[in-house]
C-alpha cells in the first residue's frame, strides 16, 4: 500500500507571497493532519480535516489555511509569508481522527527569503 | 494547558546496552500513545502506539504505559547505531480540541 505523498518536496518563496501544498493520505484513510516543525518549536499541529470538514485547529494565525476533497486528498494555503514560516510542513493521514495512528508523508521543506 | 514533555538529551549508550526513554503528559484525559522515531532529515516513523497500562512489546521495543502517574515511557533493548535518531512521544488528548500532541523529543546516540 502505498504512503502519505506530499507535493512539492521543496519550495522556495519571498515574503510575501502565497504558497500551497497538496498531501494524498494512505489509500482508505480519511483523516489528514497537518504540522509545522521548526527546531526551535518542535512540532506543531495547524489542522485536521476529516470528510472534508475541519475538525481541530491549532494555534495559527489566519493566514493558514487548508481544505479536503472529497478524495481525502488535501492541501494547505500560506498566504503572505514571512520569515519565520520557513518550517517543514509534514501532513499525516490516519483511518479515523479519534485517536488512531498517524502515517506521516515525507513532507515540504519551505524556505521563505 | 495540555502539555508532553521528553527530556531532551542527547541521550548516549553503547550498542548493545539498553535505551530508556521517557515522556510525561499533563492532563489524564488521554487514551492513545505514540512513539515516532526521527532521524535527521527525515519525517517521523510511526514505531510503537500503546493504549492500555502496562508494557506492549514489539521485537527491541517495548512501550510502557502508567495512566496514574502518566508518564509512557519506550525500552530500545540490544541498541544498535542504526537506532540513533530523535524520538518523539505523542499523546492524543480527548475531550474539547482533540488533538495529537507530540512532545520536542529525545535526542538518542547509539556508540558502536
Amino acid at each position: 500500500k502505498a504512503g502519505v505523498t506530499q507535493t512539492p518536496r521543496y519550495l522556495i518563496k519571498t515574503r510575501g507571497q502565497q504558497v500551497t501544498l497538496s498531501c494524498s493520505p494512505i489509500s482508505g484513510h480519511r483523516s489528514v493532519s497537518w504540522y509545522q516543525q521548526t527546531p526551535g518549536q518542535g512540532l506543531q499541529f495547524l489542522f485536521e480535516y476529516f470528510s472534508e470538514t475541519q475538525r481541530n485547529k491549532g494555534n495559527f494565525p489566519g493566514r493558514f489555511s487548508g481544505r479536503q476533497f472529497s478524495n481525502s486528498r488535501s492541501e494547505m494555503n500560506v498566504s503572505t509569508l514571512e520569515l519565520g514560516d520557513s518550517a517543514l510542513y509534514l501532513c499525516a493521514s490516519s483511518l479515523d481522527s479519534r485517536g488512531y495512528e498517524q502515517y506521516f508523508g515525507p513532507g515540504t521543506r519551505l524556505t521563505v527569503t | 494547558q495540555k502539555e508532553v514533555e521528553q527530556n531532551s538529551g542527547p541521550l548516549s549508550v553503547p550498542e548493545g546496552a539498553i535505551a530508556s526513554l521517557n515522556c510525561t503528559y499533563s492532563d489524564r484525559v488521554s487514551q492513545s500513545f505514540f512513539w515516532y522515531r526521527q532521524y535527521s532529515g527525515k519525517s517521523p516513523e510511526l514505531i510503537m502506539s500503546i493504549y492500555s497500562n502496562g508494557d506492549k512489546e514489539d521485537g527491541r521495543f517495548t512501550a510502557q504505559l502508567n495512566k496514574a502517574s502518566q508518564y509512557v515511557s519506550l525500552l530500545i533493548r540490544d541498541s544498535q547505531p542504526s537506532d540513533s535518531a530523535t524520538y518523539l512521544c505523542a499523546v492524543n488528548f480527548q475531550g474539547g480540541s482533540e488533538k495529537l500532541v507530540f512532545g520536542k523529543g529525545t535526542k538518542l546516540t547509539v556508540n558502536p
